[in-house]
């Protein structure tokens, strides 16, 4: 079954840090993974997916197969990163087809 | 292009009591999901629908819950009856097909309704 482990539910920096949100994930084929952001009073909207390889609002996300990783990270946090990160798995076979699996999430805060 | 829409934004109900929830997807969308988001968690998959069919609803209680996309547009998520842990957020989201009718991967979500059974 595939599962999605987000091992920090807070995460607090000051602003300029380098900030990094750990995702662990497992599943048994080949995986397609994403992170998804929350602000405050809006609504979940995709933040980045490893397939693009791309860089959005200063974060990246390199999948690592061999940790079975997808850590998101920030050289230089900025107080408006302040939101809930989620990691989640995409299931692109079988009956679950399309299924989306979460972790738990990571309220990050970034301190002036 | 307009969002995901759900209603109503918040509920407040007694157990025992029914409630249903709407949601209307992006124009165009086939796929339309159900989630359960249950405070300090992630969203929970309850049930998928591609158009007017079901794909996944494993992890719907069916004893209580039930869902319907009739048309394949927009769909109801109906709790009956409700019990004091059925209190969550309750998300919408659906995916798309881009131009060349490749389906994209990204799910938009509504912005949730949030339920509290007292």
């Amino acid at each position: 079954a595939q599962r999605v482990t987000q091992p920090e539910k807070l995460l607090s920096v000051f602003k300029g840090a380098p900030v990094e949100l750990k995702c662990n994930y497992s599943y048994s084929g080949s995986p397609e993974l994403f992170w998804y952001v929350q602000y405050s009073r809006q609504r979940l909207q995709l933040l980045l997916r490893h397939i693009s390889r791309e860089s959005i609002k200063g974060f990246t996300a390199d999948l690592n197969k061999g940790e079975t990783s997808f850590h998101l990270k920030k050289p230089f946090a900025q107080e408006e990163d302040s939101a809930m990160y989620y990691c989640a798995l995409y299931n692109a076979g079988g009956t679950s087809y399309g299924k989306l699996t979460f972790g738990q999430g990571t309220i990050l805060t970034v301190h002036p | 292009e307009a969002g995901v829409a759900q209603s109503p934004r918040y509920k407040i109900i007694e157990k025992r009591q029914s409630v249903a929830f709407w949601c209307n997807p992006i124009s165009g969308h086939a796929t339309l999901y159900w989630y359960q988001q249950i405070l300090g968690q992630g969203p929970k998959l309850l049930i998928q629908f591609q158009n007017n069919g079901v794909v996944d609803d494993s992890q719907l209680p069916k004893d209580r819950f039930s869902a319907e996309r009739l048309k394949g547009v927009d769909s109801t998520l109906k709790i009956q009856p409700a019990k004091l842990e059925d209190s969550a957020v309750y998300l919408c989201a659906s995916r798309g097909t881009d131009r060349q009718g490749m389906v994209y991967n990204e799910q938009f979500f509504g912005p949730g309704t949030r339920l509290t059974v007292l």
